[in-house]
């Protein structure tokens, strides 16, 4: 069965570093996205993308989040500058059309020291 | 805003015992309601979903009723197995202009045998 990959499943940073997350969607999967889930808190939508391009973010996704769909398969998440704020698991998602299931990844635990 | 309430956790029973998670909802419009599971190291699999007030969703076992004079979504089991230690997500799409899930903080469910 298809399935969503993302790398690392755990990755340490310094404060101030730049981070990148890498998410596989599903092949045939137009519509993607990314939650984060700080410890003991809630999953919290981040920005979705559509057409090569950012259809939705939440207040969250600030200036220091990028997305980007670098080839056929790839979306990624960059944080530019981390904070220890941003110590969290985040999850990629997709989905074949806009209204359809969205098809969760296993999520990367980000710590930010 | 639209917001996502779950009953705390962790819930533990033993094998076959009834189940319920509850969840209430917060809503302006008339918005899809899902439930997710998270089994341990995987990413989140959609359960069940109801797209409209008192349509039943079900899958595995599970059901939850779209309840809008109550703004509720609640889980049930009739009996839980050991595989169904998870933790468990209530959470709504809004629909319209965005398809965004918000959550709930999940559930952690523990069936010992």
């Amino acid at each position: 069965e298809p399935e969503v990959t993302q790398t690392p499943s755990h990755q340490v940073t310094q404060m101030g570093q730049e981070v990148i997350l890498r998410c596989v969607p599903i092949s045939n999967h137009l519509y993607f996205y990314w939650y984060r889930q700080i410890l003991g808190q809630k999953v919290e939508f981040l920005v979705s993308f559509y057409n090569n391009e950012i259809s939705e973010k939440s207040e969250i996704f600030d200036d220091q989040f990028s997305v980007e769909r670098p080839d056929g398969s790839n979306f990624t998440l960059k944080i530019r500058s981390t904070k220890l704020e941003d110590s969290a698991m985040y999850f990629c998602a997709s989905s074949e059309s806009e209204r359809a299931t969205q098809y969760f990844g296993p999520g990367t635990r980000l710590t930010v020291l | 805003g639209d917001s996502v309430t779950q009953m705390e956790g962790p819930v533990t029973l033993s094998e076959e015992a009834f189940l319920t998670i509850n969840c209430t909802y917060t809503a302006t419009g008339y918005p899809s309601l899902f439930w997710y599971v998270q089994y341990p190291g995987e990413g989140l699999q959609l359960l069940l979903k109801a797209t409209k007030a008192d349509d039943k969703g079900s899958n595995k076992g599970f059901e939850a009723t779209y309840r809008k004079e109550t703004t509720s979504f609640h889980l049930e089991k009739g009996s839980v197995q050991v595989s169904d230690s998870a933790v468990y997500f209530c959470a709504l799409s809004e629909g319209g202009a965005t398809n965004k899930l918000i959550f709930g903080t999940g559930t952690l469910l523990a069936v010992q045998p």
